[in-house]
């Protein structure tokens, strides 16, 4: 009974190149969400799918950040041209249904040089 | 460059003891909280959660309590062990019946000394 996965755990990027961070939500669950912590800060909403559809991106920066959670594979958030300030753990978590309990991955560590 | 961060705060016990870790929230209209335990390097791990509807509520060795009219939370662990040592994260979510955009604390660092 797998839980929310997340790769890569790590991931290096060049100030300017993408990074693309992928979430598996747990199985049967078909809503995920994108939160982003910085060191020593509580988790920031980014971003809410379900299958296939955003509901709510009100946590998104509006220029180079996108998010996708496709009919088949797993829910992509997608840096563009990264900034030093992109540098955080991002960390998805997935629901059931919409009013139940969020779980949550082990995250990504994103390091930009 | 140079950043500053907030030092988290921290609760030390010693093992055994039973620890409370207390969170504010601001917004009137949240109906669902829940709390989390996260590791060093790990997500958050859902602890428990509760409605406005309740104002207390039980699990394993935990309880959590809300106070609605001053907009306070609380979370007592009993007999602490050595392996609660993480930092605990309150969290609020303001959809009446969803649990959707989940609004963090600051976080509470909870050290357990043998």
């Amino acid at each position: 009974n797998a839980g929310v996965m997340q790769n890569p755990r790590h991931l290096v990027r060049r100030r300017g190149q993408e990074a693309r961070l992928r979430c598996s939500p747990m199985k049967g669950h078909s809503h995920v969400y994108w939160y982003r912590q910085l060191p020593e800060e509580g988790l920031k909403f980014m971003v809410y799918l379900q299958k296939e559809n955003i509901i709510d991106e009100s946590g998104m920066p509006k220029e180079r950040f996108s998010a996708e959670f496709p009919k088949e594979g797993p829910s992509i958030l997608r840096i563009q041209q990264v900034v030093r300030g992109d540098s955080a753990a991002y960390f998805c978590a997935s629901s059931f249904s919409r009013s139940d309990t969020q779980y949550f991955g082990p995250g990504t560590r994103l390091t930009v040089l | 460059g140079e950043s500053v961060g907030l030092h988290l705060p921290t609760l030390s016990v010693q093992e055994g003891d039973n620890s409370i870790i207390n969170c504010a929230y601001s917004n009137s209209a949240s109906d669902y909280f829940i709390w989390y335990k996260q590791e060093s390097g790990k997500g958050p791990q859902f602890i428990i959660d509760i409605r406005s509807n309740m104002d207390k509520r039980q699990g394993q060795r935990v309880t959590v309590l809300l106070n609605k009219t001053v907009k306070h939370l609380s979370l007592q662990i009993a007999a602490t062990q050595p392996g609660d040592s993480a930092v605990y994260f309150c969290a609020a979510a303001g959809r009446k019946g969803g649990s959707e955009k989940l609004v963090f604390g600051k976080g509470m660092k909870l050290t357990v000394n043998p």
